[in-house]
């Protein structure tokens, strides 16, 4: 199956500087990921995803890139907010495997 | 958007009894649902994959005879942790997709489960 590594394992940004969480996979295969944000006991919910066929995708503060050669992709969040305070977890699907491999999760922590 | 709904949100029972906990698709029909456990500040751990109409695919070190998965219609998907004991204690999240595999996993709102 698909083996999914997720970095830094926290991070503590100030309000308003950018945030960058990296994530490789080790099956060439996966063509499908996706970014969930975690808050403390609740639901992952889904924040951005990309598919292999594109580079690059971008939702008003969020941006996810995909480097299919090196295997891996990043998220990106710019002008960090209080609220983004989150764990956040990267996954990825191989072809027409409906199970997703997640990563170990990213706790970001947003200073005021 | 698509809906998971999961239920109870929170459950604590005694060594030895049984627990039911229930995930429902509201707004779609799921052929596939998944169950996950997550432990404090860790990951998400894929338990099984319950499919509707059939049996459960359980991964690797997951006891298919102490967490009873069934899938009876396209809405409905319950796990049962059987005999529970403390060490069962967890966050227990199901989820389920719309559309294919490449479409997004939408989670239920998790249950934490206490076993005293």
């Amino acid at each position: 199956g698909e083996n999914v590594e997720q970095h830094p394992s926290t991070l503590s940004v100030q309000e308003g500087d950018s945030a960058v969480i990296k994530c490789t996979y080790s099956d060439s295969a996966s063509n499908y990921f996706p970014w969930y944000k975690q808050e403390l006991g609740k639901r992952p919910q889904l924040i951005i995803d990309i598919r292999s066929n594109v580079g690059e995708k971008k939702d008003q503060r969020i941006a996810v890139t995909l480097n299919k050669t090196a295997k891996h992709f990043s998220l990106h969040i710019t002008e960090t907010q209080p609220e983004d305070s989150a764990v956040y977890f990267c996954a990825a699907t191989l072809p027409n495997d409906y199970k997703l491999s997640f990563g170990a999760g990213t706790t970001v922590t947003v200073r005021a | 958007g698509a809906v998971v709904s999961q239920h109870p949100s929170r459950v604590i029972c005694k060594s030895g009894t049984s627990v039911k906990i229930e995930c429902r698709s509201l707004d779609f029909q799921a052929t596939t649902m998944f169950w996950y456990r997550q432990f404090p500040k860790k990951s998400l751990m894929l338990m099984a994959t319950s499919n509707e109409g059939s049996k459960a695919t359980y991964e690797q070190g997951v006891e298919k005879d102490k967490f009873l998965i069934n899938h009876a219609s396209l809405t409905l998907s319950t796990l049962t942790v059987t005999s529970a004991h403390p060490e069962d204690s967890s966050f227990y999240i199901c989820s389920a997709r719309q559309g294919p595999y490449n479409s997004p996993l939408h989670f239920g709102n998790g249950t934490r489960l206490t076993v005293t």
